[in-house]
């Protein structure tokens, strides 16, 4: 299994909705990322965990809580976002940070109304 | 800023001929690079990658070239077909996996 599963495909969210975008991996990567994507934009890092502990936050508003439950699993959650935050978030998963390539989800495309 | 960058926005070529893309680096301390397509409506995918102890790697119908003095790396697509058009990432793992503007390829038939 060399797939990286993202779950919605697709959000339209209020302002004042808390909702969660997830990722899953079972290639036994230890490092998760959350990228933000607009269009026409190369991905954004916004997070990296390494061995489920949070290594690189980019200076990300507060409104975007990651949260890595197990080895596998990677959460987004989403709380009081603004229109601008409309974007496509990937997810992605390598071997160990700062090595290797970074497999990535299909995506996550959010619409903030 | 950026720590990597391509040199154009987008690149038309006729299928079957070769394409080239390129990419800036200004980190002399950067080991690693990557070459990502993202496709319209998929994640980045992986095409080939390159560490800074060679100058160049062949992949099938892909070559990446390394230019560590002037801190430059290419792209190189042999035969370029209509499922080739995409947009290309150069990304380097110094800073965690950052990735440059990209560049995208359309295929003309």
């Amino acid at each position: 299994d060399t797939e990286v599963t993202q779950t919605p495909k697709h959000l339209v969210m209020g302002m004042t909705n808390k909702k969660s975008l997830k990722c899953e991996q079972h290639m036994g990567h230890r490092a998760m990322y959350w990228y933000k994507q607009k269009a026409k934009k190369p991905p954004e890092l916004m997070f990296v965990y390494s061995y489920e502990k949070l290594s690189i936050n980019e200076s990300v508003p507060s409104r975007f809580s990651p949260e890595c439950p197990n080895s596998s699993l990677l959460n987004l959650h989403l709380h009081a976002l603004q229109p601008e935050d409309s974007a496509l978030y990937l997810c992605a998963s390598s071997q160990a940070s700062r090595n290797g390539e970074l497999f990535f989800g299909e995506g996550s495309r959010l619409t903030v109304l | 800023g950026e720590s990597v960058g391509l040199h154009l926005p987008t690149l038309s070529v006729q299928e079957g001929d070769n394409s080239i893309i390129n990419c800036a680096y200004s980190n002399s301390a950067s080991d690693y690079f990557i070459w990502y397509k993202q496709e319209s409506g998929k994640g980045p995918q992986f095409i080939i990658d390159i560490r800074s102890n060679m100058d160049k790697r062949q992949g099938q119908r892909v070559t990446v070239l390394l230019n560590k003095t002037v801190k430059h790396l290419s792209l190189q697509i042999a035969a370029t077909q209509p499922g080739d058009s995409a947009v290309y990432f150069c990304a380097e793992t110094t800073n965690d996996m950052r990735f440059g503007a990209g560049t995208r390829l359309t295929v003309k038939p």
